[in-house]
């Protein structure tokens, strides 16, 4: 089956560059989720899409911005890197449904390391 | 506030013996779903099991079983006859309407020694 596709895998910038990371989530899914995982921490939620429209938000530093396009892949733009976005950035899709959660299934992530 | 607690660090058990992780959630919706999910060593994040808030039955699935107890607000999960391969880290996570993101606890790690 089909699964949820992130790039790159890997990912290395210097601070103050900017970084893009791409989501593309399986097929039939419309809702997109967007996760940090710092080392050693537990993944924390960034940002979410559905149907293109930006459906809540976490903690997501302003120096990030997302949008999820026609095809429902997202991208996840980080401006003005520092040290600190070192961190392993997962990208999870499912369907939305108001009455019922549909799980949530999460790509391979991207590993990025500000230098 | 943290929604999800793991309150086991490590675990690290020899093969073939069971492994019980412990999650204990907090939530003031009706409705919910909890959810466990492995990150092996390669980071992968792996989807387990799930339940719905509105069916407590409590159900086996190969190695895996888990315990869904709303009275004490707990989600366990238990790997039967662990494998090495069984070695990661498992969270439990909460999903509350009506965005569904989900909260994880902090994570236990399980090693399953040969």
């Amino acid at each position: 089956a089909a699964g949820v596709i992130q790039s790159p895998r890997h990912l290395i910038k210097e601070k103050r560059e900017t970084a893009t990371l791409k989501c593309y989530p399986i097929p039939r899914h419309d809702t997109v989720y967007w996760y940090q995982q710092g080392p050693g921490q537990d993944p924390q939620f960034l940002i979410s899409f559905y149907e293109k429209m930006q459906s809540d938000k976490g903690s997501i530093p302003d120096r990030f911005s997302a949008q999820q396009f026609s095809d429902y892949h997202s991208e996840l733009n980080m401006s003005s890197l520092e040290l600190g976005d070192s961190a392993l950035y997962f990208c999870a899709s499912s369907r939305w449904d108001r009455r019922y959660q549909e799980t949530q299934y999460f790509g391979p992530g991207t590993r990025l390391l500000v230098l | 506030a943290q929604k999800v607690t793991q309150a086991q660090t490590e675990i690290s058990v020899v093969e073939k013996e069971d492994v019980t992780l412990d999650c204990v959630y907090e939530t003031r919706d009706t409705t919910y779903y909890l959810f466990w999910y492995k990150q092996p060593p390669s980071g992968e994040l792996v989807f387990l099991i799930r339940r719905n808030s509105f069916d407590e039955q409590n159900e086996i699935s190969g190695r895996y079983s888990w315990n869904f107890q709303k009275s004490t607000s707990s989600f366990n999960f238990t790997i039967t006859a662990s494998q090495v391969v069984d070695s990661a880290v498992y969270f439990c996570a909460l999903s509350e309407a009506p965005e569904y993101k989900l909260s994880f606890g902090a994570g236990t790690t399980v090693t399953v020694r040969a």
